[in-house]
């Protein structure tokens, strides 16, 4: 069974740069999109960005000057970072596997499971 | 980007009774290939969100058969037959028919 195990900094000033790792274990690293989300405090789900295992990135237009997916050195690890952070950018954040249909290899995903456990980071002065 | 509006935002549920959620979108989900990219999941306190639904109607792995999910087009119901006490928390609808994905605003499922 496929599990993700997600790590980084959790508390951060303002203007630093967030970064979030998240491994996969007990699966294919292959044919599936590799996707980060992100839920402030008692708010909904907001989509950052997704890659393929060939490092192709896709991102939400209103982060995609601040954020980069990348692929691990470890072939079953991505990564986020995420530039100039500000109070807004409080949040769990998620790492997800997409499962990929007829669309093609390069999304967009048609659903997610699973979920990372969730990485609390807190952006603060 | 599509926007997902969910209904009610709150729903108070007695155990053993059944529980409807609805969800529509601003644009139809429906592919040309004639899939529907809607999804459900459900993410229980203190947890992460979990998937139940997938392209309008099937069930995730693992997911009971008293959840349901059905609609077409720009409108889509998330149906329980039977609720039960586990099944509290958020349920938010999404789409996945073109990125960025977008969700519902939550709807969160309380026992009375």
């Amino acid at each position: 069974q496929v599990q993700l195990q997600q790590w980084g900094a959790g508390l951060l000033k303002p203007s630093e740069t967030l970064s979030l790792t998240c491994a996969v274990y007990g699966g294919s690293f292959r044919g599936y999109l590799w996707s980060w989300f992100r839920q402030p405090p008692g708010k909904g789900l907001e989509w950052i960005g997704e890659i393929t295992h060939s490092g192709d990135t896709n991102y939400n237009p209103s982060l995609e000057s601040r954020a980069t997916i990348s692929i691990g050195t470890s072939k079953s690890q991505f990564s986020l970072r995420m530039t100039s952070v500000t109070a807004a950018d409080t949040a769990v954040y998620y790492c997800a596997r997409g499962w990929i249909g007829v669309r093609g290899d390069f999304g967009p995903a048609n659903w997610f499971d699973p979920w990372g456990q969730g990485f609390l980071v807190t952006v603060s002065s | 980007d599509i926007v997902m509006t969910q209904s009610p935002l709150s729903l108070p549920v007695t155990p053993g009774e059944p529980a409807s959620i609805s969800c529509r979108s601003s644009q139809s989900l429906q592919h040309s290939n004639g899939n529907t990219y809607m999804d459900w999941y459900l993410q229980k306190p203190g947890q992460s969100p979990q998937l139940l639904i997938h392209e309008g109607s099937s069930r995730a792995f693992g997911v009971p058969d008293r959840f349901s999910g059905s609609g077409s087009g720009t409108d889509f119901t998330l149906k329980i037959s039977r609720v039960e006490a586990e099944d509290v928390g958020v349920y938010y609808c999404m789409q996945a028919l073109q990125t960025p994905y977008t969700f519902g605003q939550g709807t969160k499922l309380e026992i009375k």
